[in-house]
């Protein structure tokens, strides 16, 4: 399967600070979707988008599909020490998901957070 | 929702070991995979299936097998472990729409 380009690697904050980071790949997608993985855990649905363009919020989480079908943004207002975690963003292909190669995965984003 | 449950958190094994890792879930879904997890490297998959019996490699399959006997469930099997096995094992459905769940993961260890 492909990796997406996930960007920034990691990120260090204070509370209260709003974070972004995105995903770009060289393929179109039909799906963006979000996780969020925490230490020792499997990664956790945040958002799913479905339609170019489209923009969608999850509480103090707000993911967008990129209009080229080829990136998406999350971002997180407000940040709090329990956002800790690693964000993934994954593309799906085809909606056809008789194929491992439909979800492809960016390598994630390290969010540290201090109170 | 779809609720994917991982046999094991956690697995100590010695090199040459034939290992199981075992994976279940609660909805009809045909697709289910395999993926280990390292530092730097992301998901990697493994295997995937998106039907019982049916199986299909993935990006790193040398040194692992699977099993699909019944539709619940998905079974990655580590024919002779080594070292270079140690990983953090992942196993999704995908459900309605596309969406991956993900199962809690099982940290392996081979020693």
């Amino acid at each position: 399967g492909q990796q997406l380009n996930q960007s920034p690697q990691s990120m260090f904050i204070q509370e209260g600070e709003d974070v972004s980071m995105n995903c770009t790949s060289s393929s179109i997608f039909n799906t963006w979707l979000w996780y969020k993985q925490e230490p020792g855990e499997g990664p956790v649905l945040l958002i799913a988008l479905y339609k170019a363009g489209e923009l969608t919020s999850n509480g103090r989480l707000t993911a967008q599909f990129g209009i080229t079908r080829k990136d998406s943004f999350l971002n997180i207002s407000a940040s709090i020490p329990s956002d800790v975690g690693i964000y993934f963003c994954a593309g799906q292909l085809s909606e056809d998901s008789n194929s491992g190669y439909a979800l492809n995965f960016g390598k994630g984003t390290s969010l540290l957070v201090t109170p | 929702d779809v609720k994917v449950t991982q046999s094991s958190r956690y697995l100590v094994k010695r090199t040459g070991e034939k290992v199981f890792l075992e994976c279940v879930q609660d909805m009809d879904h045909e697709n289910m995979f395999w993926y280990r997890q390292d530092p730097g490297l992301g998901l990697r998959l493994i295997y995937f299936s998106y039907d019982v019996k049916m199986k299909e490699k993935g990006d790193i399959p040398e040194g692992y097998s699977v099993s699909r006997e019944k539709k619940e469930r998905f079974s990655l099997i580590l024919e002779s472990a080594s070292t270079n096995q140690t990983s953090m094992y992942l196993c999704a459905a995908i459900g309605a729409l596309g969406v991956a769940f993900f199962g809690q993961g099982t940290r392996l260890t081979v020693v």
